[in-house]
């Protein structure tokens, strides 16, 4: 089956540390992004990505980090930097690059702090 | 920058009802407005995608309306069910992706 899996579910971060998520996709997508959500707020873009090896920053970059060296993969890091982290991370992928594209979307991380 | 709205925030309806739910945007300068769906803890599932192009979508007993030149658009559902519980959230998309807040969907037995 194709789809978008993120892993883990949930995570716990301790103060001052730096935790990873991870988002896999198998639908050949070219255009990857990450996104926090926030209870009662919509979806607001924390980083993308149209083709591997580059990626720009969303409206919410701050104290994040990102990686694309596989077409397949997209990792987020949340870095000590990033204040206030709890959230719930949505991991999507498109066909071509941003605009006018339709976003598939992976289960999300629930990120929580210790 | 555009700015999307979804009213009401909740809304609970008996079931069998047929339900109106609303998404207004700033900017009609669109490729497309999606409409998903929310269950709790989980990921966005896509219902309907109207074309700029387009005046409405249908599926199944969700009927989705575009009106851009007023930035409008309605999520029509239909004999409303107790599965039909859960966050619609509405997207416009042009140059990038912008959401809604969402409306919380509750239908009672």
């Amino acid at each position: 089956d194709g789809g978008i899996t993120q892993s883990p579910k949930y995570l716990f971060r301790k103060e001052g540390q730096n935790v990873t998520l991870s988002c896999e996709q198998n639908l050949n997508h070219d255009a990857m992004y990450w996104y926090r959500q926030d209870p009662g707020q919509g979806l607001r873009l924390i980083y993308y990505s149209q083709i591997v090896n580059d990626f720009q920053k969303g409206d919410i970059a701050e104290g994040y980090s990102v990686s694309r060296e596989k077409k397949e993969s997209f990792p987020l890091t949340v870095t000590s930097a990033q204040k206030n982290p709890t959230a719930f991370y949505l991991c999507a992928s498109s066909i071509g690059g941003y605009g006018g594209e339709t976003q598939y979307f992976g289960p999300g991380t629930r990120l929580l702090v210790l | 920058k555009q700015e999307v709205t979804q009213i009401p925030a909740a809304l609970s309806v008996p079931e069998g009802e047929n339900l109106v739910l609303n998404c207004s945007f700033t900017d009609s300068a669109i490729y497309n407005l999606q409409w998903f769906r929310q269950d709790p803890g989980k990921g966005l599932t896509s219902l309907l995608l109207i074309q700029s192009s387009q005046r409405e979508q249908t599926s199944g007993r969700l009927n989705a309306s575009l009106d851009k030149s007023s930035g409008r658009s309605t999520l029509y559902i239909a004999a409303s069910q107790p599965g039909d519980s859960a966050t619609y959230l509405c997207a416009v998309i042009a140059r990038d992706m912008r959401f809604g807040a969402g409306t919380r969907l509750t239908v009672k037995p």
